[in-house]
C-alpha cells in the first residue's frame, strides 16, 4: 500500500524568504508525484507533476527515489503563495495508469510581509 | 460543461437522514473520483469510477455509504442514515484516462455536509 506523509501541518515564512514544503512517500513500486494547492475559497488544483518536471509559479519539485521524497520549493515566496499544499501519490499496477491519488494531510503555509 | 459542478455546495442534515450529493465531472471525462476532506484528516479516497463501473470501492467507511454513476457522466454518492462523522467535505474530480490521468484531475468546489 502507498503512503504520502506531509510532516508539517503549519508553515510560516516572511515575504522573500525561500520555502520548502516536505513530501515523503513509501511506495514499493514506480510512483507517480503531484502537489495541489487550495488557495483561500477556491477549489483545489493541480500545481506541478513530477513526471512533466516543470515549474509554476516558481514552484519546482524533484522526485528523490534514493530519498523517497518529493519536496516542493520556491527560493523566493510570495504573499500570494499561502494557501494549503497537498502532495499526492498515483501508483502504476502492471504499467497501466489507474489514477487513484493518495494524498498526505496537507500543509498550510502562509508567507507574511 | 467547462468544470467539474458538484451540487449541492453546502447541506445540512439531520442525524439519521439520507443525503445525496451530486458530481458532473467535465464533459468527455471517463474517470470520476469522490474523495472526502475533513479537518486534520486530509483527503481521503472513497470511490472511482471509469465509465460506469467502479473497479475500486476500497474508500467507502462503511455500507451506509454508495455511489453510482450513469452514462459515463453524473454520479450520486448516497449516505443513508448520517452520522455525525460523515460531516465533511466530498469533494468529487475528474480526469481523462485517455490523455492519461497524468496530468492531473481537476476537482469540482466540493459539497460542504454538516450532520446536525
Amino acid at each position: 500500500a502507498q503512503r504520502v506523509t506531509q510532516p508539517e501541518k503549519l508553515l510560516s515564512v516572511f515575504k522573500g524568504a525561500p520555502v520548502e514544503l516536505k513530501c515523503n512517500y513509501s511506495y514499493s513500486g514506480s510512483p507517480e508525484l503531484f502537489w495541489y494547492v487550495q488557495y483561500s475559497r477556491q477549489r483545489l488544483q493541480l500545481l506541478l507533476r513530477h513526471i512533466s518536471r516543470e515549474s509554476i509559479k516558481g514552484f519546482t519539485a524533484d522526485l528523490n527515489k534514493g530519498e523517497t521524497s518529493f519536496h516542493l520549493k520556491k527560493p523566493f515566496a510570495q504573499e500570494e503563495d499561502s494557501a494549503m499544499y497537498y502532495c499526492a501519490l498515483s501508483a502504476r499496477a502492471g504499467g497501466t495508469s489507474y489514477g487513484k491519488l493518495t494524498f498526505g494531510q496537507g500543509t498550510i503555509l502562509t508567507v507574511h510581509p | 460543461g467547462a468544470g467539474v459542478s458538484q451540487s449541492p455546495s453546502n447541506k445540512v442534515t439531520e442525524k439519521g437522514k439520507d443525503v445525496e450529493l451530486r458530481c458532473d465531472p467535465i464533459s468527455g471525462h471517463t474517470a470520476l473520483y469522490w474523495y472526502r476532506q475533513s479537518l486534520g484528516q486530509g483527503l481521503e479516497f472513497l470511490i472511482y469510477f471509469q465509465g460506469n463501473s467502479a473497479p475500486d470501492k476500497s474508500g467507502l467507511p462503511s455500507d451506509r455509504f454508495s455511489a453510482e454513476r450513469t452514462g459515463g457522466s453524473v454520479s450520486t454518492l448516497t449516505i443513508q442514515r448520517t452520522q455525525q462523522e460523515d460531516s465533511a467535505v466530498y469533494l468529487c474530480a475528474s480526469s481523462s484516462m485517455g490523455q492519461g490521468w497524468d496530468y492531473g484531475y481537476t476537482f469540482g468546489s466540493g459539497t460542504r455536509l454538516t450532520v446536525v
